[in-house]
């Protein structure tokens, strides 16, 4: 399976401001994905991100909000902008290589735990 | 809209004593079931895709078996490695491969 770097691993950010999170894979990939978990919920899809276009976004995510970018097939930024209190949560990147290798399921970095003050 | 709910919350077990957890689910149109392990501080980690009823797959002491609106991760004398979170997942056909996750059994096994 894929081997995912996801920086920083944690970063404790002021309100207002910007962090934008890395995922680096290393092999290309089809598919790459952005997660939020929040303590005592469910992994939430943000968005797909998506090659050379725009990412796909979930309901309730914005555009605005959580600007993605996939440069190449091995890498992509999520931006958390304009930081609130309610930001604070894990985000996590995680890639399907391809549609067949859906038995090995998707792999999952380790995440960036964000908190925001 | 899919739904995927886990039970229990929490589960505390003894080195060696079997358990199931549940994970209930309600699609429309199954594309993948998935198990992932959880531990404090990591991303999830893969353990079984399973597609259609009746399917059944095992891993050590871990075997996972889906029906038509649930699926079990049954965990045969288990030990205190064992012990994480265990997050179901689904997947819908025509998703775009979005997974739609339980909230995950928090797993301890006492020594």
């Amino acid at each position: 399976s894929a081997v995912i770097s996801q920086k920083p691993s944690r970063d404790i950010c002021q309100r207002g401001t910007s962090l934008t999170i890395q995922c680096q894979v290393d092999s290309q990939v089809t598919m790459m994905f952005w997660y939020r978990q929040q303590p005592g919920q469910s992994l939430t899809l943000i968005a797909t991100a998506n090659q050379g276009s725009e990412a796909t976004y979930e309901s309730g995510f914005v555009i605005d909000k959580f600007p993605i970018s996939r440069p190449n097939l091995t890498f992509s930024t999520l931006t958390v902008s304009n930081m609130s209190p309610e930001d604070s949560s894990i985000y996590l990147c995680s890639v399907l290589r391809t549609e067949e290798q859906l038995n090995y399921g998707y792999t999952f970095g380790s995440g960036t735990r964000l908190t925001v003050v | 809209e899919d739904q995927v709910t886990q039970s229990p919350e929490a589960l505390r077990l003894q080195e060696g004593e079997s358990s199931s957890l549940n994970c209930s689910y309600t699609v429309s149109g199954l594309r993948g079931l998935f198990w992932y392990r959880q531990d404090p501080g990591k991303g999830p980690e893969f353990l079984f895709t399973l597609y259609s009823a009746g399917e059944e797959k095992e891993k050590e002491r871990l075997k996972a078996t889906l029906t038509k609106k649930e699926s079990f991760l049954h965990i045969t004398a288990p030990k205190p490695e064992d012990s994480a979170t265990y997050l179901c997942a689904v997947q819908a056909k025509g998703s775009n491969y979005k997974l739609t996750f339980g909230k995950g059994t928090l797993l301890t096994v006492n020594p």
